[in-house]
């Protein structure tokens, strides 16, 4: 059974470009959550989505966008890169989240780095 | 906004004994409470859940206790091994989402 994958797993992009961070969920998953985790923070919830909707969304600028394809991979997008954007960003999946509260599965993550 | 405050502190222990580990919140009350365990450069691992009604749960060697008065949740580890090394963050979940906090390192020598 697949667990959550990311990719890539490194970065590095100069300042003012643009990213795409994938995702693909752990398998009878169909919710993936993004965040962002700075060195020596916790992770940050950035946007959720499911049913290809983004259901909720935290407080992070509109450069940050998403996108959930009908097979639940779900794919970050960040524009005008900042270096206060290096961080670890993680994915994580799961159940339905209007039926109950479940734990969340992590992909590994990928380690953004804007110089 | 919610804050969830963690030992900023590491915390050392020997093999063998219990770990305690505190995670205290402010404004609401959360439904559910989550802890992980986060390795250098991994993703968080699940541990436990606990749910605002259930005052202890327990799994394995692992026990997480949540009081809604004290706004505080409090998570041990009983018998500690080397193996235990490692960041855990307490994580408030409210609609599924979850807000977290910076977590405690918790280093446990032979």
């Amino acid at each position: 059974d697949a667990g959550v994958t990311q990719s890539p797993t490194h970065l590095i992009k100069t300042r003012g470009q643009q990213v795409t961070l994938r995702c693909s969920p752990k398998s009878g998953h169909d919710t993936v959550s993004w965040y962002q985790q700075a060195l020596g923070q916790g992770p940050q919830f950035i946007f959720q989505y499911y049913e290809e909707e983004e259901r909720q969304r935290g407080n992070f600028p509109d450069r940050f966008s998403g996108h959930q394809f009908p097979n639940y991979s779900s794919e970050l997008n960040v524009n005008a890169l900042l270096l206060g954007d290096s961080a670890l960003y993680l994915c994580a999946s799961s159940p339905d989240p209007t039926i109950s509260s479940y734990e969340q599965y992590f992909g590994p993550g990928t380690r953004l780095t804007v110089t | 906004s919610q804050k969830i405050e963690q030992n900023s502190e590491a915390l050392n222990i020997q093999e063998g004994k219990t770990a305690t580990l505190t995670c205290n919140y402010t404004n609401y009350s959360p439904a559910y409470l989550q802890w992980y365990r986060q390795d250098p450069g991994r993703g968080p691992v699940f541990l436990l859940l606990i749910r605002e009604n259930e005052k202890e749960k327990r799994k394995e060697r692992l026990k997480v206790t949540f009081d809604t008065t004290l706004k505080q949740s409090l998570f041990h580890i009983t018998a500690s091994q080397p193996a235990d090394s490692a960041t855990y963050l307490c994580a408030l979940d409210r609609h599924s989402t979850l807000t977290f906090g910076k977590g405690t390192m918790l280093l446990v020598s032979p």
